[in-house]
């Protein structure tokens, strides 16, 4: 089967910096995706790796190793509107986004 | 960059009753769009693929005549939820592709499902 596993719920207090991690087991691999969903929203586009390595976008940086099924999102300089789910997707071979369950962030003053 | 919207962004409908959804995308044409459904504390879960022109393309486990998706342009998409009852009552999200990567995907807003 397929499979991407993300934590359900993180802490972590405005300023500092998190790290959510994302394994995937899937049927081939053409990149992950990490999006931003706020309650009753629509999730949002935060980054894109298909390459090994780290990709840094302002406050927010995004890690794959593709050897290990293995990325992470590092958000720094947390604020409170980052408090937010975390959803992890894994393009497959066939070109099918596979979803994580979400990782839920609370940011705490 | 590209948009997508959706109309209505929230409904309440009586259980038995049918309800359209639309999605569009608005400056872009769309070749393909997706249909997800998400329930609370949930992630986004696809329903279907829809591309234009032909029949759309329903996931394991969802009911092709309970959920009835047109795709006539290449910027309309509509997800029909015929017969509603309680249970459908839902978060539903389509997406729209730019190009021909699935990289190139836009959210639409929402729309809020609720069946009385």
């Amino acid at each position: 089967g397929q499979n991407i596993d993300q934590p359900t719920e993180m802490t972590a207090t405005e300023g500092a910096i998190v790290q959510i991690n994302c394994t995937y087991q899937t049927s081939g691999f053409n990149g992950l995706f990490w999006y931003q969903q706020h309650a009753g929203e629509a999730p949002t586009f935060l980054s894109y790796n298909v390459l090994d390595g780290l990709e840094e976008k302002g406050r927010f940086s995004s890690f794959l190793s593709r050897s290990k099924g293995y990325s992470y999102l590092l958000l720094k300089e947390l604020q409170m509107k980052d408090s937010a789910s975390y959803l992890c997707a894994v393009v497959n071979s066939n070109y099918q986004l596979i979803w994580g369950a979400g990782t839920k962030l609370i940011i705490k003053p | 960059g590209a948009v997508v919207s959706q109309h209505p962004s929230w409904v309440i409908c009586k259980s038995g009753t049918s309800v359209k959804i639309e999605c569009r995308s608005l400056d872009f044409q769309a070749t393909t769009m997706f249909w997800y459904r998400q329930f609370p504390k949930q992630s986004l879960m696809l329903m279907a693929t829809s591309n234009e022109g032909s029949k759309a393309t329903y996931e394991q486990g969802v009911e092709k005549d309970k959920f009835l998706i047109n795709h006539a342009s290449l910027t309309l998409s509509t997800l029909t939820v015929t017969s509603a009852h309680p249970e459908d009552s839902s978060f539903y999200i389509c997406s729209a592709i730019a190009g021909l990567e699935v990289s190139e995907q836009y959210f639409g807003p929402g729309t809020r499902l609720t069946v009385t």
